[in-house]
């Protein structure tokens, strides 16, 4: 969906290394959320945060963290990557909106490869 | 439920039959049950949703039914695609302010 963009879409770094994943949206969401997927693998939910100052751990947060600089800004840093973070990660945002479904809208996602 | 680290179950459908992709939640407190589909290199789009006082519902080529009593969700696709081919994964939404949590996903393979 062009409304949420992730950059970069392609990383590859180095074991260590402390490198940041950012995302933007312009659907005017307040609630945004980072997933891991593993090739052949469901989606892992890293952190979410449902407005500028809510920030919640998700399934799989440690080695990660986030920042959510604006409504529609939410960021992923890994503080020292490792190979076992290799995946393809994707952000999502929502607009729940008191009984719905709250349907997220996922962007394209980023490859990233840690050597 | 809640997604793990399993990997996907696959089902193979001959292209024109009918696919039907299963799912057992775990949160009897659902408001809403929603199916999304993943095509490869993609993020996962939304297909459908039901509210859980309904037990089926329809959209374009696609059915979803919803028994309460079992915790079954289902979605069929009727007259199978190519296109089709993809990840589907359902999701669950609790009442309230609570998020959204994904299922493991099912992965579809048309057979032409």
């Amino acid at each position: 969906d062009a409304d949420v963009t992730q950059t970069p879409r392609n990383r590859i770094t180095k074991t260590g290394k402390r490198i940041m994943l950012e995302c933007s949206q312009t659907k005017g969401h307040d609630r945004m959320y980072w997933y891991r997927q593993d090739p052949g693998l469901g989606l892992r939910l890293i952190y979410y945060s449902f407005d500028v100052k809510d920030i919640n751990k998700g399934e799989i947060s440690d080695g990660y963290s986030v920042s959510r600089q604006a409504q529609a800004k939410f960021s992923l840093s890994l503080e020292s990557a490792i190979p076992n973070q290799t995946a393809l990660y994707f952000c999502a945002t929502s607009d729940w909106a008191g009984s719905s479904a709250d349907t997220q809208y996922f962007g394209p996602g980023t490859r990233l490869t840690v050597l | 439920g809640e997604s793990v680290g399993l990997h996907l179950p696959t089902l193979s459908v001959q292209e024109g039959d009918n696919s039907i992709i299963n799912c057992a939640y775990s949160n009897s407190a659902s408001d809403y049950f929603i199916w999304y589909k993943q095509e490869s290199g993609k993020g996962p789009q939304f297909i459908i949703d039901i509210r859980s006082n309904m037990d089926k519902r329809q959209g374009q080529r696609v059915t979803v039914l919803l028994n309460k009593t079992v915790k079954h969700l289902s979605l069929q696709i009727a007259a199978t695609q190519p296109g089709d081919s993809a990840v589907y994964f359902c999701a669950e939404k609790p009442g309230g302010y609570q998020k959204v949590t994904f299922g493991t996903g099912t992965k579809l393979q048309v057979i032409p």
